[in-house]
């Protein structure tokens, strides 16, 4: 499967622990984006990077969010401190500079808070 | 005003009905418009780009007026698979950095 890969694909965790996920977008992106969605709601972003750079965030992403992707291939998104309003599905997606700009999105990985 | 807002639905239509889609989009600097489709529990799928000519890909038909700000997908002769929400996408930089979804229309089609 040459598609953008999340994992894990379901996190149960309890409040105030910290969870990490992990997405490694197609190979030939250079672009990679992380999304967050809510029941009813469309996909919300979060934060972009180009190749190791993170260009991008939303005010979204609060202080106990950080994403990085070190060596411009896979990323992480780690959520510290979780809390209740954190549960949602968080999505992955990538695209390339020279393909246009539509993106591709993981299966996303569903957290539940508890 | 919400950045791209859609009529949320549902929408409940026989197999070989058609069914129209509409959304508007606030920010005139939108640059790229696209349709998605999200199936229940699962990622959002590129359906199709939106141009300004408008643009059909066999029985789905996109139009865009950006004079209006409005975005449409048409779907003709409706099938049971065809039931999925149906997202109104848009961003704002050509080069491609956040895409701004709408809530999504549910489209139910029934045999």
């Amino acid at each position: 499967d040459t598609g953008v890969s999340q994992d894990p694909r379901h996190k149960i965790t309890k409040r105030g622990q910290n969870v990490t996920f992990r997405c490694d977008p197609i190979s030939e992106h250079n672009r990679l984006y992380w999304y967050r969605q809510t029941l009813g709601q469309g996909p919300e972003f979060l934060t972009y990077f180009q190749n190791e750079a993170q260009l991008e965030k939303s005010r979204l992403l609060s202080d106990r969010f950080s994403a990085e992707r070190p060596k411009g291939s896979f990323s992480t998104l780690e959520i510290q401190r979780t809390e209740q309003g954190d549960s949602a599905m968080y999505l992955c997606a990538s695209s390339s500079t020279l393909a246009g700009p539509a993106q591709f999105f993981g299966p996303g990985t569903r957290l539940t808070v508890l | 005003r919400k950045e791209v807002e859609q009529d949320p639905g549902p929408f409940n239509v026989p197999e070989g009905a058609t069914v129209a889609f509409n959304c508007t989009y606030s920010n005139s600097a939108s640059q790229s418009f696209f349709w998605y489709r999200q199936d229940c529990r699962k990622e959002p799928k590129l359906l199709m780009s939106v141009y300004s000519s408008g643009n059909e890909d066999g029985r789905f038909t996109a139009q865009l007026n950006r004079a209006s700000q409005y975005i449409s997908l048409l779907i003709r002769d409706s099938k049971l698979s065809d039931s999925a929400t149906y997202l109104c996408v848009v961003n704002i930089n050509q080069a491609g950095t956040a895409l701004i979804f709408g809530k999504g229309t549910t489209l139910s089609v029934s045999s």
